[in-house]
């Protein structure tokens, strides 16, 4: 079974705050993925990456960085947090490129005060 | 642009009523289209993915179907279990992008 893990699964921030939400894949996945989840909007991809080292501009990029130093770690940035980030924030994992199926994490709420 | 849509935004059925839920999409090109399941604060699970008109797939209560323009979620006796939040995705051929609905609330009250 695929295993998508996330940091935390609750996170309270006061605007202005830098903020770490880590995501951990344990089967090898090449491709991770970022996004966030708004009432009706359904799920917006933010970041996602192909490889170690390599990271490619969702939708809605702005007011968030990436990290991947390593194949199962996934890190998003939000450098200053803002209440219009508070969210549901949601990593996914695929084996490659050639995989269409997305697995999920449990997902982290934010809020942003 | 690629579109999905979802309708209804939520639905409420009695223990044992069948329905269906359905999703509408454009794209430039399928490479598949995806049923997940969301429960209130987790993460989507996956269901099912279907790859061509006309293609079929099951899974206890729920049937997913697929036609060039639309999936439908045929949900058979449902019981409060199948309580949750199904989500539609689709796959883009041509660059591998993922888009999702904003989902379908299923309430099945005993």
């Amino acid at each position: 079974d695929v295993k998508v893990t996330q940091s935390s699964r609750y996170l309270v921030k006061r605007t202005g705050e830098k903020v770490f939400l880590e995501c951990v894949q344990d089967m090898d996945h090449e491709n991770m993925f970022w996004y966030r989840q708004d009432p009706g909007l359904g799920l917006r991809l933010i970041y996602f990456s192909y490889d170690v080292k390599m990271k490619e501009k969702g939708d809605i990029p702005e007011g968030y960085s990436v990290s991947r130093e390593k194949k199962e770690r996934f890190s998003l940035i939000l450098e200053s947090a803002s209440t219009n980030q508070t969210s549901m924030y949601l990593c996914a994992s695929r084996l490659g490129t050639n995989q269409e199926t997305q697995y999920f994490g449990p997902g982290t709420r934010l809020l942003v005060l | 642009e690629d579109q999905v849509t979802q309708s209804p935004e939520a639905l409420r059925l009695q223990e044992g009523e069948s329905s269906s839920l359905n999703c509408s999409y454009t794209v430039s090109g399928l490479r598949g289209l995806f049923w997940y399941r969301q429960d209130p604060g987790k993460g989507p699970e996956f269901l099912f993915t279907l790859y061509s008109a006309g293609e079929e797939k099951e899974k206890e209560r729920l049937k997913a179907t697929l036609t060039k323009k639309e999936s439908f979620l045929h949900i058979t006796a449902p019981k409060p279990e199948d309580s949750a939040t199904y989500l539609c995705a689709v796959c883009n051929l041509n660059n591998n992008d993922m888009r999702f609905g904003a989902g379908t609330r299923l309430t099945v009250k005993p």
